[in-house]
């Protein structure tokens, strides 16, 4: 089984920098997803961390420990148009079912001016 | 990237009716996975379609309820059965791309059901 924690909500103010936790629980690990889902819309694809370590792109920057079951998004110089939910999402490796995640509740964030 | 199309992208469905929702991917895929996620809640796998094969369901999802097909590479449908208010969701298509540090999502398709 899988258990994934993130916190339910966080806000921020623009420009700022905002780190968004998880932690999981996992057998079989297989990479660790990061997705930004505006209200009203399909997630889209952030980041994927599969070894340990920073994994940055533009703004965005996702970190894995997988010894700790922990990872973290960092997203700075925050924008009004960054405020959306972000899933954190575990694949577990079982058999060839590759590519199945399993997701935590999503953290939303809030950016103030 | 994938250009991952749904269709319907929305719908109001009435109660005891069925639906079946349409996934294309503009290129070929080995699994593809058919998600929901209701109001307020994150995403939880139903099930995994192969193509060739009779698909994989979670626990707490059937055959009978979410009856999937996979008649090629590239497209897979999934319905919704006998519909209840409690089947109102997002309900998304997934697929794995390249050396499987991407996965990507489709449009969703947003039903609610009266």
């Amino acid at each position: 089984g899988q258990n994934i924690d993130q916190p339910t909500e966080m806000t921020a103010t623009e420009g700022a920098i905002v780190q968004i936790n998880c932690t999981y629980q996992t057998s079989g690990f297989n990479g660790l997803f990061w997705y930004q889902q505006h209200a009203g819309e399909a997630p889209t694809f952030l980041s994927y961390n599969v070894l340990d370590g920073l994994e940055e792109k533009g703004r965005f920057s996702s970190f894995l420990s997988r010894s700790k079951g922990y990872s973290y998004l960092l997203l700075k110089e925050l924008q009004m148009k960054d405020s959306a939910s972000y899933l954190c999402a575990v694949r577990e490796e079982r058999g060839s079912t590759l590519g199945r995640l399993y997701f935590g509740r999503g953290t939303q964030l809030t950016v103030w001016p | 990237s994938a250009v991952i199309s749904q269709k319907p992208s929305r719908d109001i469905c009435q109660r005891g009716t069925s639906l079946t929702i349409q996934c294309q991917v503009d290129s070929q895929v080995t699994m593809m996975f058919w998600y929901r996620q209701q109001p307020g809640q994150s995403l939880t796998l139903i099930a995994t379609a192969n193509q060739g094969s009779e698909a994989t369901y979670e626990s707490g999802f059937v055959i009978d309820k979410f009856p999937i097909s996979r008649p090629n590479l590239t497209f897979s449908t999934l319905t919704v059965s006998n519909m209840s208010p409690e089947d109102s969701s997002i309900y998304l298509c997934s697929v794995e791309l390249g050396t499987g540090n991407t996965i990507y999502f489709g449009e969703g398709s947003w039903l609610t059901v009266v």
